[in-house]
């Protein structure tokens, strides 16, 4: 399995709060993004990142913001958190644009 | 818009019987992945394919990609219960690797 982690992996928290959730990689890899998996949307992406500091909005992006400090680790960070942010957040990895991507254990988030 | 579409959406199957899955992908690409997912769990990536023509095979499963159909197809032979979970395709067309996913078909195999 890709040397993926994710913190934390069950969160509850309420609205207007600000959130950060991490994603840590061991396997050295270029690309990584995060999603939101909600049930009868698949999944669809937040944020990606194609190097440190360098990243760029998916398709949901609104109300989210990332950090790409280093290699090994993209942080998600929900600004104020809404109930409709409620949901299960998968980060990603890749070793290029063509790879496919592994997934991390993913983070479940319940805003109240 | 960019849309892939899934169909079936659900999918009961008999073990033994054959079965395939229908990815539909709005963009010119050529590149498409299909992922597996079981009950609350994370996705597993079970093929790539990068060309049109290209077939990959695993065990029961079995993915080719038609570029010029814009259509993938997952074919299940002789279907076991250990195959129950959702399955995903997702297009690779958009850049820096950003994928655009079905919205999965769940695949129940019942004896």
């Amino acid at each position: 399995d890709a040397g993926i982690t994710q913190s934390p992996r069950h969160k509850v928290t309420e609205t207007g709060t600000p959130v950060t959730l991490r994603c840590h990689q061991t396997e050295n890899h270029r690309y990584m993004y995060w999603y939101r998996q909600d049930p009868g949307h698949g999944l669809r992406l937040i944020h990606y990142s194609y190097g440190v500091k360098d990243t760029d909005k998916g398709e949901v992006s609104d109300g989210y913001s990332v950090s790409r400090s280093k290699t090994e680790d993209f942080l998600l960070t929900l600004e104020s958190a809404t109930s409709s942010q409620t949901s299960v957040y998968f980060c990603a990895i890749s070793g290029s644009s063509v790879e496919t991507q592994y997934f991390g254990p993913g983070t479940r988030l319940l805003v109240l | 818009e960019l849309k892939v579409e899934q169909n079936p959406l659900f999918l009961s199957m008999q073990e033994g019987k054959n079965y395939t899955i229908y990815c539909n992908y709005s963009t010119t690409s050529d590149r498409l992945y299909w992922y597996r997912q079981d009950p609350g769990k994370s996705l597993e990536s079970l093929f790539v394919l990068l060309s049109n023509g290209a077939v990959k095979q695993e065990g029961r499963l079995m993915a080719s990609l038609d570029t010029k159909a814009r259509l993938s197809t997952l074919h299940i032979t002789a279907a076991v219960h250990d195959l129950s979970a959702t399955y995903f395709c997702a297009d690779g067309q958009r850049s820096q690797g950003n994928l655009i996913f079905g919205k999965g078909t769940k695949l129940s195999v019942k004896p």
